[in-house]
């Protein structure tokens, strides 16, 4: 299997449940982000994760909890959500590519298809 | 850091019809360009970047052309499909380091 890909595609859960989501990229990159996805909002980046280590938390409550076990894999841990967390939550993740004007790094991301995410 | 400005959308267009999605950008430096396309029910793609001024970007039909004296990156088709029908992003760097920033799309539906 080639690309990003998430699972599940689509997840119902109630308030009181916890739940994970699931990203794999087979591209060889070492940076992954999670970005949640509402409708009429613009795409708002959560959590940023390079070389394994988490080097951006865009101010996320603590219900979503990122995990970040090799730079392959990257999960997201939900736990008592509320109805205004349903959304598309998108994985993606980039090389880092060297090369632009002046040296600056060149950070293509590829994304997956997300899950779409009801809060009941 | 940086930031974009896109035109809302929703546009709605005729097949065969000329597209333009505008896009301003403030950056530091001459960042890389990206734009992406998301079609219904799927996540993001690259579409196409530029990574220099002057430079175009070009894929599916589409081009941009990185312009920094306008700091202006703007999306065109010459004649577009139904399947183009999509929401679109421009996507300049945020500053310095691999974050991007994303406006909320524009909206593009294409009738037969």
């Amino acid at each position: 299997e080639t690309g990003v890909t998430q699972t599940p595609r689509h997840l119902v859960m109630g308030m009181t449940n916890k739940k994970s989501l699931k990203c794999e990229q087979h591209l060889g990159h070492n940076a992954m982000y999670w970005y949640k996805q509402s409708a009429k909002k613009p795409l708002e980046l959560m959590f940023v994760y390079n070389f394994k280590e988490q080097t951006e938390n865009n101010s996320v409550p603590s219900r979503f909890s990122p995990e970040c076990p090799n730079s392959s894999h990257l999960f997201l841990h939900l736990h008592t959500l509320q109805p205004e967390d349903s959304a598309l939550y998108l994985c993606a993740s980039s090389p880092i590519v060297t090369g632009g004007h002046a040296g600056l790094p060149v950070y293509e991301q590829y994304f997956g298809p997300g899950t779409r995410l009801t809060v009941t | 850091g940086n930031s974009v400005t896109q035109m809302e959308g929703p546009v709605t267009l005729s097949e065969e019809a000329f597209l333009t999605i505008n896009c301003t950008y403030t950056a530091t430096g001459y960042p890389s360009l990206f734009w992406y396309v998301q079609y219904p029910g799927e996540g993001l793609q690259l579409l196409l970047k530029a990574t220099k001024a002057d430079d175009k970007g070009s894929n599916k039909g589409f081009e941009a052309t990185y312009r920094k004296e306008t700091t202006s990156f703007h999306l065109e088709k010459g004649s577009v499909q139904v399947s183009d029908s999509a929401v679109y992003f421009c996507a300049p760097p945020k500053a310095a380091g691999n974050k991007l920033t994303f406006g909320g799309g524009t909206r593009v539906l294409v009738k037969p």
